[in-house]
C-alpha cells in the first residue's frame, strides 16, 4: 500500500498568515493527489484535485503543487472559515489512502 | 440540488451484519465512481471502498476486503454497502462519496451514517 504522510500534524497560525502543509507518497503517485478541508461534525469538502487543480467555488486563496511524491497544500492568507482539519489522498493506486491529517488552529 | 443521504447505520453486535445505502439525486448516478469513506470516532479518514460506474470494477481496502460487500443500482440511483462479520474496529461515521474518476477526487458527499459495533 502507498502511505501519506503529512506534515505537520497541527499547527496553529494567525488570521491573514501564509499557510503550508506538506503531504509525501511513499511511492511515486504521479498528479493522483487530492486535498479535503473537514470541519468538526462535517463531511470533507474537495478543495484541489490532480494535485494542483482547483475545485469549483474553491476560494483562490488554496492552491496545490507537486507531483511524484512530495506534495503541498498552501493557503495564502488565513480566513477564520480555514480553520480546520486537512487531509490530503491518493488516488494512483488500487488501494487508495488518505494522510493522517493536519489540523489548523487559531493563534 | 446535487445531494448523497446515506441511511441504515446504528448499534450491532460484533460478527452482525449491516447493509448501508446512499441515495444519490440531482445528478446522472450511472456516470460517476462511487465511494465509501469512513472515519472512527476521533480519527482520520478511511477510504473503505469504490464501485466504477458500471459495477464492472470494485476495490476494497484491506482492513475490509473478505468482509464488505459494495453494490450499486444504476436504475435506482443507489450505492450499497454490505457489512458482514462487524469488528469494534468498524465503529465510524460511513460517508458515501461521488468520484467522477481517479483523477478528479470525490466532490460531492453525504452527511455520514454511524455505525457502532458493541456487545
Amino acid at each position: 500500500d502507498i502511505q501519506m504522510t503529512q506534515s505537520p500534524s497541527s499547527l496553529s497560525a494567525s488570521v491573514g498568515d501564509r499557510v503550508t502543509i506538506t503531504c509525501r507518497a511513499s511511492q511515486s503517485i504521479s498528479s493522483y493527489l487530492n486535498w479535503y478541508q473537514q470541519k468538526p461534525g462535517k463531511a470533507p469538502k474537495l478543495l484541489i484535485y490532480a494535485a494542483s487543480s482547483l475545485q469549483s467555488g474553491v476560494p483562490s486563496r488554496f492552491s496545490g503543487s507537486g507531483s511524484g511524491t512530495d506534495f503541498t497544500l498552501t493557503i495564502s492568507s488565513l480566513q477564520p472559515e480555514d480553520f480546520a482539519t486537512y487531509y490530503c489522498q491518493q488516488t494512483y493506486s488500487t488501494l487508495w489512502t488518505f494522510g493522517q491529517g493536519t489540523k489548523v488552529e487559531i493563534k | 440540488q446535487v445531494q448523497l443521504v446515506e441511511s441504515g447505520g446504528g448499534l450491532v453486535k460484533p460478527g452482525g451484519s449491516l447493509r448501508l445505502s446512499c441515495a444519490a439525486s440531482g445528478f446522472t448516478f450511472s456516470d460517476y465512481y462511487m465511494n465509501w469513506i469512513r472515519q472512527a470516532p476521533g480519527k482520520g479518514l478511511e477510504w473503505v471502498s469504490y464501485i466504477s460506474s458500471s459495477s464492472s470494477y470494485t476495490n476494497y481496502a484491506d482492513s475490509v476486503k473478505g468482509r464488505f460487500t459494495i453494490s450499486r443500482d444504476n436504475a435506482k440511483n443507489s450505492l450499497y454497502l454490505q457489512m458482514n462479520s462487524l469488528r469494534a474496529e468498524d465503529t465510524a461515521v460511513y460517508y458515501c462519496a461521488r468520484m467522477y474518476g481517479e483523477y478528479y477526487g470525490m466532490d460531492v458527499w453525504g452527511q455520514g451514517t454511524t455505525v457502532t459495533v458493541s456487545s
